[in-house]
């Protein structure tokens, strides 16, 4: 398995849509995890940071589920503005100096 | 607060020749990265400093990259002789420490075209 694995997408959805990305890790020992939204263009910039079972933000939602080593990214009532790559981020294995960033789940929300 | 701030914002040099870039991360931050990002990839690790010290640059191409970071606040990473597929957007970002639970702060990028 990868060190940080998510489906490329992209996820075409309605505005108002609910939405779910996930990301599978390899590092068991991971403890705390991050998402990251990234703008064409733009540098990366934290959405959220999750620890133990997850964590809640207005419309977003991530989850973290130790067992089957993935964590999820749910976003409700899609706006046009979440339009972006949303970059899973976990603790390298060889130690927690170093994270390692997916390639990105790509979002488009259309009216 | 200023963030992390890099310069030059874009670059286009041909091939062999050297190329530098400069960060400037947030102040007090101990902790800088460089990352380079390819297209549609994330951003992978080349270099960590925590402060002045290089503490882990075994993903950095040593044969022609450099990187310093002098007086443990400002770095500048450099390229000699450039490469096309050195051509990506290159990434400094900065966090209070190392260690689980601290996320990065990145600058906008440097975007380095070689040709």
């Amino acid at each position: 398995r990868k060190e940080v694995e998510q489906d490329p997408g992209p996820f075409n959805v309605p505005e108002g849509a609910t939405v779910a990305f996930n990301c599978t890790y390899s590092n068991s020992a991971s403890q705390s995890f991050f998402w990251y939204r990234q703008d064409c263009r733009k540098e990366p910039k934290l959405l959220m940071s999750v620890y133990s079972s997850g964590n809640e933000d207005g419309r977003f939602t991530a989850q973290l589920n130790r067992a089957s080593q993935y964590i999820s990214l749910l976003i409700r009532d899609s706006k046009l503005s979440d339009s972006a790559t949303y970059l899973c981020v976990v603790p390298s294995p060889g130690g927690y100096n170093k994270l390692i960033f997916g390639a990105g789940t790509r979002l488009a929300v259309h009216p | 607060e200023a963030g992390v701030v890099q310069s030059p914002r874009y670059k286009i040099i041909e091939k062999k020749q050297p190329v530098a870039f400069w960060c400037n991360p947030i102040s007090g931050h101990n902790t800088l990265y460089w990352y380079r990002q390819n297209l549609g990839q994330g951003p992978e690790l080349l270099i960590r400093y925590e402060n002045e010290e290089a503490v882990d640059d075994s993903q950095l191409p040593k044969d022609r990259f450099s990187a310093e970071r002098l007086k443990g606040v400002d770095s500048t990473l450099k390229i000699q002789p450039a490469e096309l597929g050195d051509s990506a957007v290159y990434l400094c970002a900065s966090s209070l420490m190392a260690g689980q639970g601290y996320g990065y702060t990145f600058g906008s990028g440097t975007r380095l075209t070689v040709v």
